[in-house]
């Protein structure tokens, strides 16, 4: 079955230091991930897509198949980088079902 | 960028009666809605895929006769809860997949809804 892991349920950093929040999924067919952020007060939001390939708020993640992981990196954080960060693997053919990680609160400090 | 709305944001009812929740794609088409739960500092659980015209299809382990799902048009799905008990309450939050959306997983998420059944 498929599974989205979340190791970490809290990373505090310093403003400046890098970040990574880590992620792991299992599926057996070919994988769709994304990240997706949800400040305080706001609904979830999108904050990027592997297929993308994209650079996002400075945030980039990068599918690694052999690892199945899809950690979420920024080389230097911000303090409004602060925010719950989930983890979601699309699956579920046509349906195109999303499961998500348990999520991990990023709190960079000043 | 396309916005999901969910009316009420916030409800209390008392055990036994039933509440309803919308869910509306405000400058979108959404032939997909999808409705999640979320516990307090726990992730959002998948209850149901909903399809325009035509039956939800409900998760294992959600009651579908407890949770009644209606998407009558392509932009407004429905999510009552029926016979409400304490232990429904939650936060439910619905999503919405645009029509001719070519990104897999990419869903627009409403604000959710607080239910608190007394």
């Amino acid at each position: 079955a498929q599974r989205v892991t979340q190791p970490e349920k809290l990373l505090s950093v310093f403003k400046g230091a890098p970040v990574e929040l880590k992620c792991n999924y299992s599926y057996s067919g070919s994988p769709e991930l994304f990240w997706y952020v949800q400040y305080s007060r706001q609904r979830l939001q999108l904050l990027l897509r592997h297929i993308s390939r994209e650079s996002i708020k400075g945030f980039t993640a990068d599918l690694n198949k052999g690892e199945t992981s899809f950690h979420l990196k920024k080389p230097f954080a911000q303090e409004e980088d602060s925010a719950m960060y989930y983890c979601a693997l699309s699956y579920g053919g046509a349906t195109n079902k999303l499961i998500f990680g348990t999520g991990t609160l990023l709190a960079v400090q000043p | 960028g396309a916005v999901v709305s969910q009316h009420p944001s916030r409800v209390i009812c008392k055990s036994g009666t039933s509440v309803k929740i919308e869910c509306r794609s405000l400058d979108f088409q959404a032939t997909t809605m999808f409705w999640y739960r979320q516990f307090p500092k726990k992730s959002l659980m998948l209850m149901a895929t909903s399809n325009e015209g035509s039956k939800a299809t409900y998760e294992q382990g959600v009651e579908k006769d407890k949770f009644l799902i209606n998407h009558a048009s392509l932009t407004l799905s429905t999510l009552t809860v029926t016979s409400a008990h304490p232990e429904d309450s939650s936060f439910y939050i619905c999503s919405a997949r645009a029509a001719g959306a070519t990104s897999r997983g990419e869903q627009f998420f409403g604000p959710g809804t607080r239910l608190t059944v007394l």
